[in-house]
């Protein structure tokens, strides 16, 4: 089955400056791949998703890509800000949101 | 976000002991999914349904059992608890199988 890779397992950075996070996928069936935010003791939500047929996707500071070929995508937040300290997921799935496989996820921390 | 609720949001039992988790969206979504969220897994697909009657296992199905009669409900049981099952389970929904997952607001279970 799939199996879904995400690196780093924990991030810090300055305010205002970019956070990457990087994600690796096994089945080169999957074809949506979602990312959610979750800040402590709350739920999931998701943030910015992208399908196998865009290679970008942007939605204000954060963006999405994609890299088919490598199995892997990638969450950018540029100007990142304090708020967006929280627990981040990737995830990819066959069937285009449904039975995700998710990464172990990502903490950032934003420092002011 | 209210759309999706779950009850009870903390329990505590004894290995052994039946356990029941509620989940209940009231926007008619198809979908609905059961996960369990541990440090260092993300969150792993235990159950999912596409309508009422029809459900079908994720990664981790064993030990659970699920049922949905009705559209809006969907119960997670652990039949007979074991303190591996300790973990947070997020109940989510979608409108159909290519939209955006919905996540409840977690239950947060202890089996001693």
């Amino acid at each position: 089955g799939e199996n879904v890779e995400q690196h780093p397992s924990t991030l810090s950075v300055q305010e205002g400056d970019s956070a990457v996070i990087k994600c690796t996928y096994s089945d080169s069936a999957s074809n949506y791949f979602p990312w959610y935010k979750q800040e402590l003791g709350k739920r999931p939500q998701l943030i910015i998703d992208i399908r196998s047929n865009v290679g970008e996707k942007k939605d204000q500071r954060i963006a999405v890509t994609l890299n088919k070929t490598a199995k892997h995508f990638s969450l950018h937040i540029t100007e990142t800000q304090p708020e967006d300290s929280a627990v981040y997921f990737c995830a990819a799935s066959m069937e285009y949101g449904n039975k995700l496989v998710f990464g172990a996820g990502t903490i950032l921390r934003v420092k002011s | 976000d209210a759309g999706i609720t779950q009850s009870p949001r903390y329990k505590i039992t004894e290995t052994g002991r039946q356990v029941t988790l509620m989940c209940h969206q009231t926007w008619s979504h198809s979908y609905m999914f059961w996960y369990r969220q541990d440090l260092g897994h993300g969150l792993r697909l235990i159950y999912y349904s596409a309508a009422a009657d029809i459900t079908d296992k994720g990664e981790v199905p064993d030990g659970y059992v699920v049922s949905r009669s009705k559209t809006e409900n969907f119960p997670l049981t652990l039949e007979s608890a074991t303190r591996s099952q300790t973990s947070v389970y997020f109940c989510a929904s979608s409108e159909g199988r290519t939209d955006t997952q919905y996540f409840g607001p977690g239950t947060r279970l202890t089996v001693l």
